[in-house]
């Protein structure tokens, strides 16, 4: 089974600051990571995945995230926010092992509010 | 990108009526579809995975009498709340994976708000 640990349920920055939203997992076997973004009433919107290869994945919106295998952490950050990113963030997981690689565990989300 | 949709995207009804919500992938046929939850300010919990042509697959505690999931074809699957209570007011999104060489990238619907009063 995995787990999603994501530290902060809250992360409040000003417009133009840089931040940074923290995942850690937990899981048995090898996984893929990702980011969603959720904006209010709406559906889940992909922002990156890491599935192999380099460490440190480019999503869209200019954020990025780096695994660290060590750690079981993926990160995700963006050296300078604005006023639409405000949203809430989930992390997931899914195991990397053939036809199981469906279903996605999330973590609890960061709401990132940014201020002007 | 792909795209799914669900419809109604809001929908309010009394205590004790059902409710069919329908997902549908409008660009890509899916064998299996997840229906979630998600109740304000809280992560998304997998309720069930709907699969074409058979039975639905439910998580442990998800009552499958009250949510009665239909995938009836390759790009809709529907969820029906039967006999609504209050507590049963939520924000319900599905998402269907679609084949790809690496990893089957899953795609969300913009999901719908049930409101029973």
């Amino acid at each position: 089974a995995q787990s999603v640990t994501q530290l902060d349920s809250q992360v409040p920055v000003f417009e133009e600051a840089p931040v940074e939203l923290r995942c850690n997992y937990s899981s048995s076997v090898s996984v893929y990571l990702f980011w969603y973004v959720q904006y209010p009433n709406q559906g889940l919107q992909l922002l990156l995945k890491y599935l192999s290869g380099s460490t440190l994945v480019k999503g869209i919106n200019g954020f990025e995230a780096e695994f660290n295998k060590s750690q079981t952490s993926f990160h995700l950050r963006k050296p300078s926010v604005h006023i639409s990113d405000t949203a809430e963030y989930f992390c997931a997981v899914t195991p990397n092992s053939g036809g199981s690689n469906y279903k996605l565990t999330f973590g609890k989300g960061t709401l990132l509010t940014v201020n002007p | 990108g792909a795209v799914v949709s669900q419809h109604p995207s809001w929908v309010i009804c009394k205590s004790g009526t059902s409710v069919k919500i329908e997902c549908r992938s409008l660009d890509f046929q899916a064998t299996t579809m997840f229906w979630y939850r998600q109740f304000p300010k809280q992560s998304l919990m997998l309720m069930a995975t709907s699969n074409e042509g058979s039975k639905a697959t439910y998580e442990q505690g998800v009552e499958k009498d009250k949510f009665l999931i239909n995938h009836a074809s390759l790009t809709l699957s529907t969820l029906t709340v039967t006999s609504a209570h209050p507590e049963d007011s939520s924000f319900y999104i599905c998402s269907a994976p679609r084949m790809g060489w690496a990893y089957n990238e899953q795609f969300f619907g913009p999901g719908t708000r049930l409101t029973v009063l």
